[in-house]
């Protein structure tokens, strides 16, 4: 089975500040991990992806999140939060390898960057 | 700009009519999907196609049906709405290995 788990149903943070929303996962195998953000009314857009390589991944609008196996994590970070970036961030994973090809993804947690 | 398209983007229909949510997409993905956005905002897959001719139901058990007869197309019906059956519903499509590309949304109201 491979699960997600976002903690937090709710981030705030002032503009300027840096930014994490967290994200832990489970699989029993190797896991594919996303990122996607969805704004009001409007389908979730790619962030940004860990396949394999390099730990620290950069992704679309200066987002990038950091790889853990050993804390199963892949919390989303920003160093310089924008009011802009208010909306909605979800984590998912894949179990390469497992045979699930469908993503599962956490339940959400609102960003809310004031200025 | 999005290649995957949605349509419609806003439905206002009575109880017990029959409705058919359109998805197409211009990637030639294999895999499409169909998930459903409760108030909560939490996402529940309800329906996902492997290639033409291969449905299957998700995690949420849904009163929908789905067809792919053609790679591009995978719509989702209704036979006969319901005021629960409101919901946004949101498509999306894969490649084998990477993540996925959704559609815009269609916000389904049944009154």
């Amino acid at each position: 089975a491979q699960s997600v788990a976002q903690p937090e149903d709710q981030v705030n943070v002032a503009e300027g500040n840096p930014l994490t929303v967290k994200c832990t996962y489970s699989v029993s195998g190797n896991p594919y991990l996303f990122w996607y953000v969805q704004y009001p009314n409007r389908g979730l857009q790619f962030l940004l992806k860990y396949i394999t390589g390099d730990n620290l991944v950069k992704g679309s609008y200066g987002f990038e999140a950091e790889f853990n196996k050993s804390q199963t994590s892949f919390h989303l970070k920003k160093p310089s939060a924008l009011v802009s970036d208010s909306a909605l961030y979800f984590c998912a994973v894949r179990d390469w390898g497992s045979g699930y090809s469908t993503l599962t993804f956490g339940k959400g947690t609102m960003l809310l960057v004031s200025p | 700009e999005a290649d995957i398209y949605q349509t419609p983007r806003y439905l206002v229909i009575g109880t017990g009519k029959k409705i058919t949510l359109e998805c197409s997409q211009t990637m030639g993905h294999d895999k499409m999907y169909w998930y459903q956005q409760d108030p909560g905002m939490e996402l529940h897959l309800i329906h996902y196609s492997y290639g033409v001719n291969s449905t299957e139901k998700g995690d949420l058990s849904s009163e929908s049906t789905v067809s792919r007869i053609r790679t591009e197309h995978f719509p989702l019906t209704l036979e006969s709405a319901r005021p629960s059956h409101t919901s946004q519903y949101l498509c999306a499509s894969s490649t084998g290995e990477g993540g996925y590309t959704f559609g815009s949304g269609t916000r389904l109201t049944v009154v």
